[in-house]
């Protein structure tokens, strides 16, 4: 199973709005809505920030956002914060009943 | 408190086994479906493995399939990823992860541990 495809890096300036994508294929994206987000800090655990696409764990602010379209799966933030600053990974169900994580993308608050 | 906290890592030679451990608090952990996942230096996360609640089901990644077992103990609270004939591509943090639906599977991870480090070197 090979990995989802990410942007290596996003950047954008406090208050915009950044959109990362995550691009798999119909054996996994395209064919579950069981995509999730995690965000993660260098030498940290990563958090969930979405789940089954477009669900919000409690505690996750409503500025993150999923969604998806045919293979490719999106997370938006809104009203980008320095706190954001981070790594995020995609992942996604499989049709072999696995799961595939994304390769990462590195988000640059400027 | 929910929490995960994994043990058992450690330095072990090419073709070596090693046992990981991850014992959960805080919940019940009978009724969750937990993952195995894994992180090399520098490298971003792969899945290894997940189990479901009873630990009558698992799963594998290909690149672990025949070297690595998924087991839990539920009267113990923990889980166990039984290591063996390990390569250095193995190398790699390995975090436990709870998906978040009680009873079910939402192939997602919303509760992980803080990780412990396994090294496959001679």
């Amino acid at each position: 199973q090979s990995a989802l495809t990410q942007p290596a890096s996003v950047s954008g300036s406090p208050g915009q709005s950044i959109t990362i994508s995550c691009t798999g294929t119909s054996s996994d994206i395209g064919g579950y809505n069981y995509v999730s987000w995690y965000q993660q800090y260098p030498g940290k655990a990563p958090k969930l920030m979405i789940y089954e696409v477009s669900k919000r764990p409690s505690g996750v602010p409503d500025r993150f956002s999923g969604s998806k379209s045919g293979n490719t799966a999106s997370l938006t933030i809104s009203g980008l914060q320095a706190e954001d600053e981070g790594e995020y990974f995609c992942s996604s169900f499989t049709t072999t009943s696995t799961v595939v994580f994304g390769g990462g993308t590195k988000l640059t608050v400027l | 408190e929910v929490q995960l906290v994994e043990s058992g890592g450690g330095l072990v030679q090419p073709g070596g086994s090693l046992r990981l451990s991850c014992e959960a608090s805080g919940f019940t952990f009978s009724s969750y479906f937990i993952h195995w996942v894994r992180q090399a230096p520098g490298k971003g996360l792969v899945w290894v493995s997940r189990i479901n609640s009873d630990g009558s089901s698992t799963r594998y990644a290909d690149s672990v399939k025949g070297r690595f077992t998924m087991s839990r103990d539920n009267a113990k609270n923990t889980l166990y990823l039984q290591m063996n004939s390990l390569r250095a591509e193995d190398t790699a943090v390995y975090y436990c992860a709870r998906d978040p639906r009680s009873g079910t599977y939402s192939v997602a991870m919303d509760v992980w541990g803080q990780g412990t480090t396994v090294t496959v070197s001679s």
